[in-house]
């Protein structure tokens, strides 16, 4: 199952609401979920099932979508955020991710 | 602590071998599947290999099949993966993973700091 994340790279600043995309080559039902990684340090679970916040992720994170289509949103975004996000489907080996999109200071 | 803590990467020559152990603690180890995940330089994620709890079933990403195996010890808490024929492509950071799977909800909920590993000569 592939995943294609849009946009690759977006550059925003403190307060926005930022959204970024994935979308599955095949339904996936809700077997979805979502990381963020900074540089030089492993990727951190936010989100899984699509949209079920994962302990101690701030609310301003939230995921949405099921089947193809999905969606993660960052309310406000803070200086934190600052950082690289990745889907992964966990529907059926091999557990794939989506490339990536990079969030940047604008 | 609950923590996953890789070793044994390295510097390796293309064709070579190297086996990555990551010591579990914190939480009941022979509970979870556990995952390998590499990561190349500037790139993004990809699975290598699963094992299963008691380490009857595995998987491996076609890029690595043949070439690497997975194993456990579970009187250990250790995962392990024995990596041979080794090629410039491989060159990542292994990370070591705990999976959750219950019902809808499965994810990689801990990672290790990864262990990097360098094929060149």
């Amino acid at each position: 199952i592939q995943l294609t994340q849009s946009p690759s790279s977006l550059s925003a600043s403190v307060g926005d609401r930022v959204t970024i995309t994935c979308r599955a080559s095949q339904g996936i039902s809700s077997y979805l979920a979502w990381y963020q990684q900074k540089p030089g340090k492993a990727p951190k679970l936010l989100i899984y099932a699509a949209s079920t916040l994962q302990s101690g992720v701030p609310s301003r994170f939230s995921g949405s979508g099921s089947g193809t289509d999905f969606t993660l949103t960052i309310s406000s975004l803070q200086p934190e955020d600052f950082a690289t996000y990745y889907c992964q489907q966990l529907h059926s080996y091999p557990f794939t991710f989506g490339p990536g999109t990079q969030v940047d200071i604008k | 602590e609950v923590q996953l803590v890789e070793s044994g990467g390295g510097l390796v020559q293309p064709g070579g071998s190297l086996r990555l152990s990551c010591s579990a603690s914190g939480f009941t180890f022979s509970s979870y599947a556990m995952h390998w995940v590499r990561q190349a330089p500037g790139k993004g994620l990809e699975s290598v290999s699963v094992i299963s709890t008691n380490g009857g079933s595995t998987y491996y990403a076609d890029s690595v099949k043949g070439r690497f195996t997975i194993s456990r010890d579970n009187s250990e808490n250790t995962l392990y993966l024995q990596m041979s024929s080794l090629r410039a492509e491989d060159t990542a950071v292994y990370y070591c993973v705990k999976y959750e799977d219950w019902g809808i909800g499965r994810y990689f909920d801990l990672w290790g700091r990864g262990t990097l590993v360098t094929v060149s000569s």
